[in-house]
């Protein structure tokens, strides 16, 4: 069955800290996408990137960069220079087709908790 | 561009009474609708998730329904709350199609008391 591991409950670091969000995944589609979202404390889920299982390229935006990497399963999240406004919960997931009818049925992780420190 | 909205934003309900949230998306036709809940310092589970007007799948047996009555608008119901309901919920949206990416309404708050 479809999993998504976020080994990683909580981690606090220090600000301008550079850190390293893991997300190991198990699935048996050879077609399938994976997702991180952003948390803040007010709740709402915010969507930060998407990424196709035939593209294993990493991808920068600005501090942030994820690092896929089919081989070990494993879709990881780095924040660098870390800022207090970073602190939130992150949730990687992973999309899989839900029966005959086609849709894509979404699989989060458990979500690790960042808190960046002043 | 599109929109997703979901009330109340929270909400005390007493063990035995009924819920109703309401979502609902603006600005598209024919989204694919999603119920998920996030207990305390846990993951996101989903509910319910709908590709179309009546036409909605059940993920977890529980004493929570979903209703589409309108194409842009899902309802998650309960006739009797119990204490395990309590929970972060939150509706999504998306296109249907490859793993399109869903986008999330704002949350309620359920505390059952």
């Amino acid at each position: 069955a479809q999993k998504v591991t976020q080994a990683q409950t909580e981690i606090s670091v220090v600000e301008k800290e550079d850190v390293t969000l893991d997300c190991v995944y198990e699935t048996r589609d050879t077609t399938y996408y994976l997702f991180w979202y952003k948390q803040p404390p007010s709740g709402e889920l915010v969507f930060l990137i998407r990424r196709n299982s035939f593209d294993e390229q990493n991808e920068i935006s600005g501090r942030y960069s994820w690092n896929f990497q089919k081989s070990t399963s494993s879709f990881n999240f780095t924040i660098t220079a870390s800022q207090v406004v970073d602190s939130a919960v992150y949730f990687c997931a992973l999309s899989e087709v839900a029966g005959a009818s086609g849709t894509y049925k979404y699989i989060f992780g458990t979500g690790t908790r960042l808190k960046v420190l002043a | 561009s599109q929109t997703i909205h979901q009330w109340p934003a929270t909400l005390v309900q007493p063990v035995g009474s009924p819920l109703s949230l309401e979502c609902t998306v603006e600005g598209t036709s024919n989204p694919n609708l999603y119920w998920y809940r996030q207990a305390a310092g846990r993951g996101l589970q989903l509910l319910f998730y709908s590709i179309g007007i009546d036409q909605i799948s059940s993920e977890v047996p529980q004493n929570l329904s979903a209703s589409r009555p309108q194409d842009r608008q899902f309802i998650l119901s309960s006739k009797k709350l119990l204490l395990s309901d309590s929970g972060f919920y939150l509706c999504a949206w998306n296109f249907g199609g490859s793993g399109n990416t869903i986008y999330f309404g704002e949350g309620s708050w359920l505390t059952v008391v």
